[in-house]
């Protein structure tokens, strides 16, 4: 019920190509779906995030789509770059509570 | 643009000594969180504070952690007696109150051995 399930674990993709990762999950009172990326060695940075009342959110060349009825969300990086090479983490909180619970990550190679 | 610092980078200890990991949340952040990443692994939660008192815990967080913010700036996170399971990135995170977004320091690496 806590888990945040992520998809796929790694990801290969062409400079200037789309990076789709998704993340599904159970709790419907999850209320909060942010996106962090992290560079090695580093701390997980937050990208972009969406609330359920929303179905889409764009940021730049970062979409998050949301679909309720399917508890799924889904990041798409548009033009990938190979500075977007990293591990991206999809994450979910549920009302009332303080914790973010993470997905286990995908790691992006973008090759140029 | 302020940002969460944390201290030591890395830190070595020996199996059963004490730790105490620092860090200095933005200064505008009213709730703070320390969660851990083993190598390869997902991001897991351990404690969120709040008002100078924990607000929830996880099962992981146990007698052997303690959390502090002793001087209205600092934020420590302490492990008694460290076994060779802490080994791990701890990451300090905070909030604002109007807001969601939580926001991670760089970490520390535990070495316990």
């Amino acid at each position: 019920q806590q888990q945040v399930k992520q998809s796929p674990q790694s990801l290969i993709v062409q400079k200037g190509g789309i990076s789709i990762i998704n993340c599904a999950y159970e709790n419907t009172a999850f209320d909060y779906f942010p996106w962090y990326q992290q560079f090695p060695g580093k701390g997980p940075a937050l990208l972009i995030a969406i609330r359920p009342d929303v179905s889409e959110k764009k940021e730049g060349r970062f979409t998050i789509s949301f679909n309720k009825s399917a508890k799924q969300f889904s990041l798409h990086i548009m033009d990938s770059q190979p500075g977007d090479s990293a591990t991206y983490f999809c994450a979910a909180r549920q009302g009332g509570s303080e914790k973010l619970v993470f997905g286990k990550g995908t790691k992006l190679t973008v090759n140029p | 643009e302020p940002e969460v610092t944390q201290t030591p980078s890395h830190q070595v200890t020996q199996m059963g000594q004490e730790v105490i990991l620092r860090c200095v949340p933005i200064s505008n952040h009213l709730y703070f969180y320390w969660y851990r990443q083993i190598l390869g692994q997902k991001v897991e939660f351990l404690v969120s504070f709040y008002n100078n008192e924990i607000s929830e815990k996880s099962e992981i967080f146990d007698d052997q952690f303690s959390v502090e913010r002793p001087d209205g700036s600092n934020f420590t996170l302490k492990i008694r007696s460290t076994k060779l399971e802490d080994s791990a990135m701890y990451f300090c995170a905070g909030r604002q109150g109007t807001s969601y977004e939580q926001y991670f320091g760089p970490g520390t690496r535990l070495t316990v051995t």
